[in-house]
């Protein structure tokens, strides 16, 4: 199975700070690969499909990038509502995996 | 409206059984690929098992063998059986839709919470 890891596990940012959260496949995924978003007592929501298309109706200052088995997600200028949990997500071959998850934290 | 509701969580012991329900309206359940997610409490997000329009299932090897997904077209519900659980099964389960094309979950039920414990 493929394994999913991010880094970091926790972030401590400012609002209007830009922030970056990696993400390592074990293997070569090419761009199949999804951000969520998860805040505390909710269900997850899709934020970056395919690396780096972003999902109808998510604000343009979430971009995803990478291919093979580095990603990146980024959020250009942090709102109040960007604080919460991030996770990635993997297809390959009927399975799929997730990172560990980022928390993002006001600083 | 797209929705999808689950049910069914409870307390239950090593070794029972338990069976999930996901109501789903705004969109036909077998015209869609359909899976489970869980979340254990202070862990990540892990995939469970996933329903293929053919109706082919596949499973993650920590419930392969013990866990069984799927739906009642009558009824346009997905179901996840849980057979043998373990104190490691206690988690939040989620019902998502995966984007067909697109392996992805977009959209996803509130959730229900199962906690396997003596």
């Amino acid at each position: 199975d493929i394994q999913m890891t991010q880094s970091p596990s926790t972030l401590s940012a400012s609002v209007g700070d830009r922030v970056t959260i990696t993400c390592r496949a074990s293997q070569s995924i090419s761009t199949w690969l999804a951000w969520y978003q998860q805040k505390p007592g909710k269900a997850p929501e899709l934020l970056i499909y395919k690396a780096s298309r972003l999902e109808y109706g998510v604000p343009s200052r979430f971009s995803g990038s990478g291919s093979g088995t580095e990603f990146t997600l980024t959020i250009s200028s942090l709102q109040p509502d960007d604080f919460a949990t991030y996770y990635c997500q993997q297809y390959n071959n009927y399975s799929y995996t997730f990172g560990q998850g980022t928390k993002l934290e006001i600083k | 409206e797209v929705q999808l509701v689950e049910s069914g969580g409870d307390l239950v012991q090593p070794g029972g059984s338990l069976r999930l329900s996901c109501a789903v309206s705004g969109f036909t359940v077998s015209y869609n690929y359909m899976s489970w997610v869980r979340r254990a409490p202070g862990k990540g997000l892990e995939w469970v098992s996933i329903l293929y329009r053919s109706g082919s299932a596949y499973y993650a090897e920590s419930v392969k063998g013990r866990f069984t997904i799927s739906r009642d077209n009558s009824e346009n519900t997905l179901y996840l059986q849980m057979n043998s659980v373990r104190v490691e099964d206690t988690a939040v389960y989620y019902c998502a839709r995966v984007e067909i094309g697109w392996y992805v979950f977009g959209d996803w039920g509130q959730g229900t919470l199962v906690t396997v414990s003596s």
